[in-house]
């Protein structure tokens, strides 16, 4: 079965520092991973996925995200933290796109 | 292009009764899949309908059935709804890709409250 857990329901982060949130998968086969964003009463928003090749992967609005195979993690990341970042962050995988249960993002002034 | 689209924004029923949601997904995507998202829960996977079948289903009750038209829209109905049943529907589309490794596309979502 394919899964994925995000271990922090919040995280708190003050404007211009690094940010990070985490995601683990259990998958079998490829690990094609995904990240999305979703901002109040809208609709999911892609941000980046792995799919095979290098680690770091780039995607939208400055975040990347480091597949690690040995500790079967996909954290996404960002140098430098926006107040406009804050909204709830989904990780995800595969083809029918089983999501985590969400870590709500808040970036203060 | 206007992206996915889902009609109603909102929608209030009552228990017992039925729902018919429905979705027109990004120009040139022929996939739909449904999900049910429930307050501060991430997305359940619903089903997902391409070449107007079935494909994938999730864990959900025969309650909940769908349909996709020649044009690649879908609907999503509801019977014999329950309280449970609140939460935002949302659709998605993607350009059909059975490795999974494409990204999908989602609509805003129809928010129904079930009293």
């Amino acid at each position: 079965a394919q899964s994925v857990a995000q271990p922090e329901d919040q995280v708190n982060v003050a404007e211009g520092n690094p940010l990070t949130v985490k995601c683990t998968y259990s998958v079998s086969g490829n690990p094609y991973l995904f990240w999305y964003v979703q901002y109040p009463n809208r609709g999911l928003q892609f941000l980046l996925k792995y799919i095979t090749g290098d680690n770091l992967v780039k995607g939208s609005y400055g975040f990347e995200a480091e597949f690690n195979k040995s500790q079967t993690s996909f954290h996404l990341k960002k140098p430098s933290a926006l107040v406009s970042d804050s909204a709830l962050y989904f990780c995800a995988v595969r083809n029918d796109m089983r999501f985590g249960a969400g870590t709500r993002l808040t970036v203060k002034p | 292009d206007a992206g996915v689209t889902q009609s109603p924004t909102h929608l209030i029923k009552t228990r017992g009764q039925q729902v018919t949601l429905r979705c027109s997904p990004k120009s040139g995507h022929d996939t739909v899949s449904w999900y049910q998202q429930a307050l501060g829960q991430g997305p359940q996977f619903i089903f997902q309908y391409y070449e107007e079948e079935e494909r994938q289903r999730g864990n959900f009750p025969d309650r909940f059935s769908g349909h996709q038209f020649p044009n690649y829209s879908s609907e999503l109905n509801v019977n014999a709804l329950l309280l449970g049943d609140s939460a935002l529907y949302l659709c998605a589309s993607r350009d059909g890709d059975w490795g999974g490794r494409d990204e999908q596309f989602f609509g805003p979502g129809t928010r129904l409250t079930v009293l």
